[in-house]
């Protein structure tokens, strides 16, 4: 069975630093894209950026570009997601997603459950 | 605001069809497939239709999708009260090199 764990709620400070996880298992972790998508409170889903755990090879959505980091290390078959200095607007829920195909613009056939992450001072 | 435009909100009652749409432009869903997402209530999307039509194993066949040019439908017959969601198209955009998210449908049974 395909499994994405997405590490727990993360309550953080406007200027700190994170680092959430997203850990795999069922499926070869080095052949599919993971993704990352941020869901404001109340708000739709917007694409963040995609990875290819094989080769790190990754894309960021002009939005975030600079502003995240997306990495995986495959000796644990766990993506993650980075921010060097928080902003309140960062409070949201991220969610990880596997693409259903080995190419980057398969669609995302698993998810995990999210993690929820507040900045507030 | 969403480069994939989808109605905000759609309603209708018990045993009824109704239909989502989104529209885009050619450098995604002219070019690229598109896939549909169910969100429940507190609950992460799940993939409900991808490759413009196709349903991944599990999903009932209520559900429908269809692409023409620019444009993609969901159609969902024999509405169900658990159908109350919030539904998202979404397509790889080829300008972007990069997906789109419709703005999502918050469907009322």
């Amino acid at each position: 069975e395909v499994q994405l764990v997405q590490s727990g709620v993360e309550v953080r400070k406007p200027g700190e630093s994170l680092k959430i996880s997203c850990k795999t298992s069922g499926y070869s972790f080095t052949s599919y894209w993971i993704a990352w998508v941020r869901q404001m409170p109340g708000k739709g889903l917007e694409w963040m950026g995609i990875i290819n755990p094989g080769d790190s090879d990754s894309r960021y959505s002009p939005s975030f570009q600079g502003q995240v980091t997306i990495s995986a290390d495959k000796t644990i078959s766990t993506a993650y997601l980075q921010w060097r200095s928080l902003k309140a607007s960062d409070t949201a829920m991220y969610y990880c997603a596997k693409t259903y195909s080995g190419s980057s613009n398969g669609g995302f056939d698993s998810w995990g459950r999210g993690t929820l992450v507040t900045v507030s001072s | 605001q969403s480069v994939l435009t989808q109605p905000p909100s759609a309603s209708g009652t018990p045993g009824q069809r109704v239909t989502i749409s989104c529209s885009g432009s050619s450098s995604n869903i002219g070019s690229n497939y598109v896939y549909w997402y169910q969100q429940l209530p507190g609950t992460a999307p799940k993939l409900l239709i991808y490759r413009n039509n196709r349903r991944p194993s599990g999903v009932p066949d209520r559900f429908s999708g269809s692409k023409s040019g620019t444009s993609a439908s969901l159609a969902i017959s024999g509405l169900r009260s658990d159908d109350e969601a919030d539904y998202y198209c979404a397509a790889w955009d080829d300008s972007l090199s990069g997906w789109m998210f419709g703005g999502g449908t918050r469907l009322t049974v």
